[in-house]
């Protein structure tokens, strides 16, 4: 069975702009969760998606937004980009809510903010 | 709210010696507990997780984790380093419910020398 996928794997924007990253969550799974990594502030949570709706959210500014399509599928958005944005972007994919926080990583997305 | 706390962010151990990296939570109610195991450039793999049934969990690579109550930890151990270890490694505690957000602690480097 294949793993989480992530598109694009790295990605430079300049600050201002904004990006959308994908993830494909491994199959039969429907919840995806979003997780921002970087050096100062750790592995930190996005947002949480089951049923293509957002179902608990961290504390990222309105400029973070996601969205779950009926195929599981997911897209998180940043706009206005600030150079504080540059981390590395994890998706993960789990069965359905609340099966005890067994998620299952993808190799992520490297975004660099100039 | 829920936390985990890892002492050390570094931890530096030669090639067949036992791995101890530390991890304490802080929960209000039962938690479940994760390790996971980060190489260079690629995203989180489980490595074990602790959810109320046995606790001693045994993970994958040779590694098990203690959940200790009355001290509040969840220690990973190893008895005999291998240098395919050398990685990150983060534990994680989620609460049961309807959410998989998993909060992350800050994570220990662990360094394997021969």
């Amino acid at each position: 069975k294949a793993g989480v996928t992530q598109t694009p794997r790295y990605l430079i924007k300049t600050r201002g702009q904004q990006v959308t990253l994908s993830c494909s969550p491994i199959s039969g799974h429907r919840s995806v969760s979003w997780y921002q990594q970087t050096p100062g502030q750790g592995l930190q949570f996005l947002f949480e998606y089951f049923s293509e709706t957002q179902r608990n959210k961290g504390n990222f500014p309105g400029r973070f937004s996601g969205r779950q399509f009926s195929n599981s599928r997911s897209e998180m958005n940043v706009s206005t980009l600030e150079l504080g944005d540059s981390a590395l972007y994890l998706c993960a994919s789990s069965l359905s809510l609340g099966t005890g926080g067994e998620q299952y990583f993808g190799p992520g997305t490297r975004l660099t903010v100039t | 709210a829920q936390s985990v706390t890892q002492l050390g962010s570094h931890v530096s151990v030669s090639e067949g010696a036992l791995v101890l990296l530390r991890c304490n939570y802080s929960s209000s109610v039962p938690p479940y507990l994760f390790w996971y195991v980060q190489y260079p450039n690629q995203g989180l793999q489980l490595l074990l997780k602790y959810t109320s049934a046995a606790t001693l969990v045994k993970g994958i690579n040779g590694f098990e984790a203690e959940f200790k109550k009355s001290e509040t930890s969840f220690h990973l151990t190893k008895p005999s380093a291998h240098m395919s270890d050398a990685a990150e490694y983060f534990c994680a505690v989620t609460l049961t419910g309807t959410a998989s957000k998993l909060t992350f602690g800050t994570g220990t480097r662990l360094q394997v020398t021969l």
